[in-house]
């Protein structure tokens, strides 16, 4: 099955910049989607397709893509923003696929 | 606006049976997937199911395949996921998830979330 890797945890000063990295076979030819999941609340999607932004998230969430990884990047990183952040890709032998996840926590 | 609001969630014995439901409003249910997302506790998302908008496809994970059931009823706007031989490793928050759509086409993200319904899995 279909796996997608992340780092367990990046650690950011307050107002400094946040780097998610997620890696998987052959990614880029996938749209890769993001989610961001506070603690006891439900996933909210922050990017979709490698770089889309929903209506209503700050400009200051952004995603890329560059070969076989992913990056969701957060800058000017805020107190609200610590929280789990998910990529996810769709398949057409696993369907949806969610990464391990990253917790991202302030230093 | 877009509601999903998931129930049926419980406590349950291992080999037991239970029913979720998600109740949607705000949008139009039958031009919609709405996928079935489940996080075990302190555990990252793991898709588990969905049903097509005509009813007539079902896809599963592997991990559920031959023990859950999703089915949707349109004219009540509800998804829901029937869950048969429950283990210990289903005990989860399940969410219910709207498939984005563009164009009429299918996106393979999810725009809109419930909050969950809880099931435990205990003896």
């Amino acid at each position: 099955s279909y796996v997608l890797t992340q780092p367990p945890s990046v650690s950011v000063a307050p107002g400094q910049t946040a780097r998610i990295p997620c890696g998987g076979d052959n990614l880029g030819s996938k749209g890769v989607h993001w989610y961001q999941q506070k603690a006891g609340q439900a996933p909210v999607l922050v990017i979709y397709d490698d770089s889309g932004r929903p209506s209503g998230i700050p400009e200051r969430f952004s995603g890329a893509k560059s070969g076989n990884t992913a990056t969701l990047t957060i800058r000017s990183v805020e107190a609200g923003d610590e929280a789990d952040y998910y990529c996810q890709v769709h398949t057409t032998d696993s369907f949806h696929v969610f990464g391990t996840g990253t917790k991202v926590a302030f230093l | 606006q877009v509601q999903l609001v998931e129930s049926g969630g419980g406590v349950v014995q291992p080999g037991g049976s239970l029913r979720l439901s998600c109740a949607a409003s705000g949008f139009t249910f039958s031009s919609y997937v709405v996928h079935w997302v489940r996080q075990a506790p302190g555990k990252g998302l793991e898709w588990v199911a969905v049903m097509s908008r005509d009813g007539r496809a079902q896809y599963y994970a592997d991990s559920v395949k031959g023990r859950f059931t999703v089915s949707r009823d349109n004219p009540k706007n509800t998804l829901y996921l029937d869950m048969n031989s429950l283990g210990p490793e289903d005990t989860a928050m399940y969410f219910c998830a709207r498939e984005a759509y563009y164009d009429s086409l299918p996106t393979f993200y999810f725009d809109f979330w419930g909050q969950g319904t809880s099931v435990t899995v205990s003896s």
